[in-house]
């Protein structure tokens, strides 16, 4: 059965610093995906990571693919208060279920 | 505002009843898909529909089943409800696999 651990599960940071969550997963899987979730609101996708090696980028925020690890990284560049949320990752399972991580609350303090 | 509409957005009913949530897709959107967001149990993928077809399906209970219309709206039937499946219910859309769309959910209270 596929399973998917993310940690850590509470992040506190302070603005300007650098921090990666880490996703392991336990099956193989071509597709992983990161989401995003304010308090009190729906999900926001992220990513997609398709492929051994992948990386992408966007603002703060940059997540990466090792498929031979079955890890996937979500690092966080230099924090500012509005990345304070929830973050999901999930990976794509053999019969197309999808996995959920138990989530990341990052919280961001000046 | 993702385009996705979830209705209603908050109910509340008894344990043994039946309920039905509603998702209508971003205009375009041929995929519809249903997630289940609980303390207990998180985030879990509950069904994927395509044009009106299943095409994917997660740890959705017997109790509950779903189905995609012509216009491409989708409902979730809920029956037999337990103070278990009080959750946030989902429904995002896509066109493209890789980008999902989420609407802002149905929170379902079952006392």
């Amino acid at each position: 059965e596929l399973k998917v651990e993310q940690n850590p599960l509470f992040l506190s940071m302070q603005e300007g610093k650098n921090y990666t969550i880490y996703c392991n997963y336990s099956t193989t899987s071509d597709r992983l995906y990161w989401y995003r979730q304010d308090p009190g609101k729906s999900l926001e996708s992220l990513f997609v990571l398709l492929s051994n090696g992948a990386v992408k980028q966007e603002g703060r925020l940059m997540a990466s693919l090792d498929t031979k690890a079955r890890l996937s990284t979500l690092h966080i560049t230099a924090a500012v208060h509005d990345l304070s949320a929830t973050y999901f990752c999930a990976v794509d399972g053999f019969i197309n279920d999808m996995r959920f991580g138990a989530g990341t609350r990052l919280t961001v303090k000046p | 505002d993702s385009g996705v509409t979830q209705t209603p957005k908050h109910l509340i009913t008894a344990t043994g009843q039946r309920v039905t949530l509603r998702c209508s897709p971003r205009s375009g959107d041929l995929s519809v898909y249903w997630y289940q967001q609980s303390l207990d149990q998180g985030l879990q993928f509950l069904i994927q529909y395509y044009n009106g077809e299943e095409r994917a399906k997660g740890n959705i209970l017997e109790r509950f089943s779903a189905q995609q219309f012509p216009d491409l709206h989708s409902e979730l039937n809920l029956s037999s409800l337990e103070l278990g499946d009080s959750a946030l219910y989902f429904c995002a859309s896509s066109v493209d696999p890789n980008e999902q769309f989420f609407g802002p959910g149905t929170r379902l209270t079952v006392l």
